[in-house]
């Protein structure tokens, strides 16, 4: 099946930094979405570029899909953007989500 | 517009029990989606199911099952639980009929089982 990779596995930065996350994936897809997962379990959405750029306030996301990889962009980082951050993709072959490691982030005051 | 619903959020078992859980999606959305997440497994795709039928089953054993109702409100059943059952499970609802639909999460319901 399809395989989703994400980097980095982890990542601190101090309030205020600026970050860049990656996800990699390894077929075509016809939908892609970013979560951010909150210290509660609950997985937000942030998300849904199955290519394509969006924006949301700090944050932005690009999916190239003919290169298979999709960046989500995060400024001016608060605390409160600490957490996990997963993409999940689903392959143009496939019918269910898959979801990558996830990245760590954590944002010191 | 309520969210996606799970019931319980928090249970604790023992081995060899069973157990069911419950999600209610979006109103309007009629698929819906069970994951499991475990630290050392990720978040792993269950089951799937629209309009009361199963339409793709994940790679896990007999124990684990589900059912939807004609509301679209879903159960998931694991029976005999053993100790690696422990997992947040989360319910996805979507409004798509196929898979090119966004995905809205619950809250997720924590099993522990002893």
């Amino acid at each position: 099946g399809i395989q989703v990779e994400q980097s980095p596995p982890d990542l601190i930065l101090q309030e205020g930094a600026n970050s860049t996350l990656r996800c990699n994936f390894s077929d075509s897809v016809n939908n892609l979405q970013w979560f951010h997962q909150n210290p509660w379990g609950q997985l937000i959405n942030l998300f849904y570029i199955p290519s394509g750029t969006k924006q949301n306030g700090r944050l932005s996301a690009t999916t190239v899909a003919t290169e298979r990889y999709s960046l989500l962009y995060i400024s001016s980082s608060q605390t409160t953007d600490s957490g996990v951050y997963f993409c999940a993709v689903v392959a143009n072959y496939g019918q269910n989500f898959v979801f990558g490691p996830g990245t760590r982030l954590s944002v010191l005051p | 517009k309520a969210g996606v619903t799970q019931t319980p959020r928090y249970l604790i078992k023992t081995r060899g029990q069973q157990v069911t859980l419950s999600c209610s999606p979006i109103s309007g959305h009629r698929s819906v989606s069970w994951y499991q997440q475990t630290p050392g497994q990720g978040l792993q795709f269950l089951f799937e199911y629209f309009s009361e039928t199963q339409r793709n089953k994940g790679n896990f054993p007999g124990r684990f099952s589900g059912r939807q109702f004609s509301n679209s409100r879903s159960e998931m059943n694991v029976s005999t639980l053993e100790l690696g059952d422990s997992a947040l499970y989360l319910c996805a609802s979507s409004w798509k009929t196929d898979s090119t639909g966004e995905l809205f999460f619950g809250e997720g319901s924590r099993l522990t089982v002893l």
